[in-house]
């Protein structure tokens, strides 16, 4: 299995603050890089998706990608409550289009 | 519509059973996964399959299978369940570009007693 790397957290943030979640990965043929949000009990949800390096950003979401380093992470701004979910980072290596998940990180948002 | 949808949402079987997974993908995507999830939230892949090709995680007891009857369907099948086998399992479906997301479906919660 290629290794995808994520802190596990728990992350806390207070409302309002900036949440920032980081991921690298082993394969150096990875080719796409997804970030996924999963509330308890239900399916992971697509956050945001970046294929080439540099900033992507998505109204309070932004993700980087640095191929170089082998680095993905996520930034939220203005986190809210709603945010509170577990964060998973995902690589497709193109070949066999394989998606490889880390363990994920817990993000609390502090009311 | 439901473009991932799989059944049961929850299974509770003995040990030494045989159970079926049901998946089913209306979005027309190409390949499609099982994936279990284990306690730690940690999604890992089992299998993905895109009517061509079958790729097998080789850390997958052969007590799993999966089985396609056709493009949008990939079932799981277990044989003689054990306590280890008690997760939540995903079923998900991309297209094969490799640059489009997987979507997931609801996943079904194994518990075996």
């Amino acid at each position: 299995q290629k290794e995808v790397e994520q802190n596990s957290g728990p992350l806390s943030v207070p409302e309002g603050a900036i949440a920032s979640l980081n991921c690298t990965y082993s394969d150096r043929v990875s080719q796409s890089f997804f970030w996924y949000r999963q509330y308890s009990g239900k399916s992971p949800e697509l956050i945001m998706s970046i294929y080439s390096n540099g900033d992507k950003e998505d109204g309070r979401f932004t993700a980087q990608l640095n191929k170089a380093s082998q680095y993905v992470s996520l930034l939220i701004r203005d986190s809210q409550p709603s945010d509170s979910a577990t964060y998973l980072c995902a690589v497709n290596v193109h070949t066999g289009n394989q998606f490889y998940f880390g363990t994920g990180t817990s993000l609390t948002v502090i009311p | 519509d439901t473009a991932v949808s799989q059944t049961p949402k929850y299974l509770v079987t003995q040990m030494g059973n045989d159970k079926s997974i049901k998946c089913e993908q209306n979005l027309g995507h190409d390949t499609m996964y099982w994936y279990k999830q284990d306690s730690k939230k940690f999604l890992k892949i089992m299998f993905s399959y895109n009517n061509k090709e079958l790729i097998i995680n080789e850390t997958v007891p052969n007590r799993f299978s999966p089985k396609s009857p056709d493009k949008a369907h990939l079932n799981l099948h277990i044989n003689s369940l054990e306590l280890g086998d008690s997760a939540v399992y995903f079923c998900a479906s991309s297209q094969a570009t490799g640059e489009t997301e997987a979507f997931f479906g609801q996943g079904t919660r194994l518990t075996v007693v």
